[in-house]
């Protein structure tokens, strides 16, 4: 069956630009989850999201960082304003149920280039 | 506060020979210790997992984790490394009381052949 896909793969924004990433969790999946991944670095968990609620977002770095997840499955990570220190690579995973055991599956991600 | 440590950036291990990326945790509740594995230009890939029950996990493509509970550790292991396992390692560790997953910063494998 298909994976988490995540889009686009690479992007690259002028400072102060808006940027919306999508990602498309496997089909079921309750749990949705988006990472930041600096290079070298392990993932940094920015929010997580039961259905389309979001439950935690204490690891969005601003208030320039929005998600959403209106219909419980597709999910939009938008950054306005971007600045250099937004560059990374975006992950998204999901899993099929809430639950601390539960693992997470991963989409490749979605390198941003704030230039 | 949750918190993970891979101690070493790197680990160089001959084919054939067993192989250790050591991964230590520090949490206030249990916790449920997770390792993946990324390749390049690839996403995370789910490797094993600890909830509870034996010390001792297996997991894909051979690998195992043993749980010690006194020494805060779940270290990942092979007993007889091939090239194909050069990527790159993450252990990670949530608990029950949390939504975040945290990550240690990785661990390079390296098999030289």
């Amino acid at each position: 069956g298909a994976g988490v896909s995540q889009s686009p793969r690479y992007k690259v924004a002028k400072r102060g630009q808006d940027v919306a990433l999508r990602c498309d969790p496997i089909s079921g999946h309750v749990s949705l989850f988006w990472y930041q991944q600096a290079l070298g670095q392990g993932p940094e968990f920015l929010t997580y999201f039961q259905n389309e609620a979001q439950l935690d977002k204490s690891g969005l770095p601003s208030d320039r960082f929005f998600a959403e997840r209106p219909e419980g499955s597709v999910s939009t990570l938008k950054i306005q304003r971007t600045q250099q220190e937004d560059s990374a690579v975006y992950l998204c995973a999901s899993s099929l149920y809430q639950g601390p055991g539960r693992e997470q599956y991963f989409g490749p991600g979605t390198r941003l280039t704030v230039t | 506060a949750q918190s993970v440590a891979q101690p070493e950036d790197q680990v160089n291990v001959a084919e054939g020979n067993p192989l250790t990326v050591k991964c230590t945790y520090s949490v206030s509740g249990n916790p449920y210790l997770f390792w993946y594995v990324q390749y390049p230009n690839r996403g995370l890939q789910f490797l094993l997992k600890y909830i509870t029950g034996d010390n001792l996990v297996k997991g894909s493509y051979g690998f195992e984790a043993e749980f010690n509970k006194s020494q805060t550790s779940f270290h990942l292991k092979k007993p007889s490394a091939l090239v194909s396992d050069s990527a790159l390692y993450f252990c990670a560790v949530r608990e029950d009381s949390n939504y975040q997953l945290i990550w240690g910063a990785g661990t390079k494998l390296i098999i030289k052949p």
